[in-house]
């Protein structure tokens, strides 16, 4: 089945340093992701949609310039984000599917866990 | 505007019982998609079941079947044989507009016992 590998799968940095999250598809290719943002007990929420060469898609409310996306080939998303502070602490997750397969082949990767000190 | 509600926060089940975890949708486009995630502790979202807003028959995956209520606008998850390992926050989530774009429920936290 399809597989989506995120990278790292945690990670801890100090406040007002830039942080990069990878997110491959391994098996197929993919013209959109999609980065979702979890605070602890809560749900997930859509952040973004990354598209393969162009400029990603945020959600109301998400800052673009704080979440700095690139989705430069057909495996391959980043999430970058930027000057990170304690409030930006939360676990990111993307998801992808194959190229003209249908929604309920969406697969998610194993998330990532930011804790900005 | 598209919303998901799963009203129980916590739900206890026996092992061997099942249950049946509640999940209602409001969206105005005619296509969509509900889907079912298990998030165990450890945060990977595992999917469990679809259902197409135009099938005709109850989604069925082993131990887990959609109960699809279109005229309610209800999806609930009925688990069948309730295991230990069930044990996990359950999301029922909904795309819309022919996308993958998914939004969730606030989800169910999932409790399984001897």
């Amino acid at each position: 089945g399809a597989v989506v590998s995120q990278h790292p799968s945690w990670v801890i940095c100090k406040s007002g340093t830039s942080v990069k999250i990878e997110c491959r598809s391994l098996d197929f290719q993919a013209t959109t992701m999609f980065w979702y943002r979890q605070f602890p007990k809560q749900s997930l929420m859509l952040m973004a949609t990354s598209n393969e060469g162009s400029k990603a898609t945020y959600e109301q409310g998400v800052e673009k310039d704080k979440f700095l996306i690139n989705h430069a080939s057909l495996t391959l998303s980043t999430l970058t984000v930027t000057s990170a502070h304690p409030e930006d602490s939360s676990f990111y997750i993307c998801s992808a599917s194959p190229i003209d397969s249908g929604a309920n082949v969406l697969t998610f990767g194993a998330g990532s866990r930011l804790t900005v000190l | 505007a598209q919303k998901i509600t799963q009203t129980q926060p916590g739900m206890f089940v026996q092992e061997k019982e099942a249950v049946t975890l509640d999940c209602t949708y409001d969206t105005s486009d005619p296509s969509y998609g509900l889907f079912w995630y298990k998030q165990p502790s450890s945060g990977e979202m595992i999917f469990l079941i679809y259902q197409g807003s135009y099938d005709q028959q109850n989604a069925t995956e082993g131990r887990y079947s959609l109960n699809f209520q279109k005229a309610r606008k209800s999806a609930n998850l009925v688990i069948s044989a309730s295991q230990l390992g069930d044990s996990a926050m359950y999301f029922c989530a909904m795309s819309f507009y022919n996308t993958d774009k998914l939004i969730f429920g606030t989800g169910t936290r999932l409790q399984v016992f001897p």
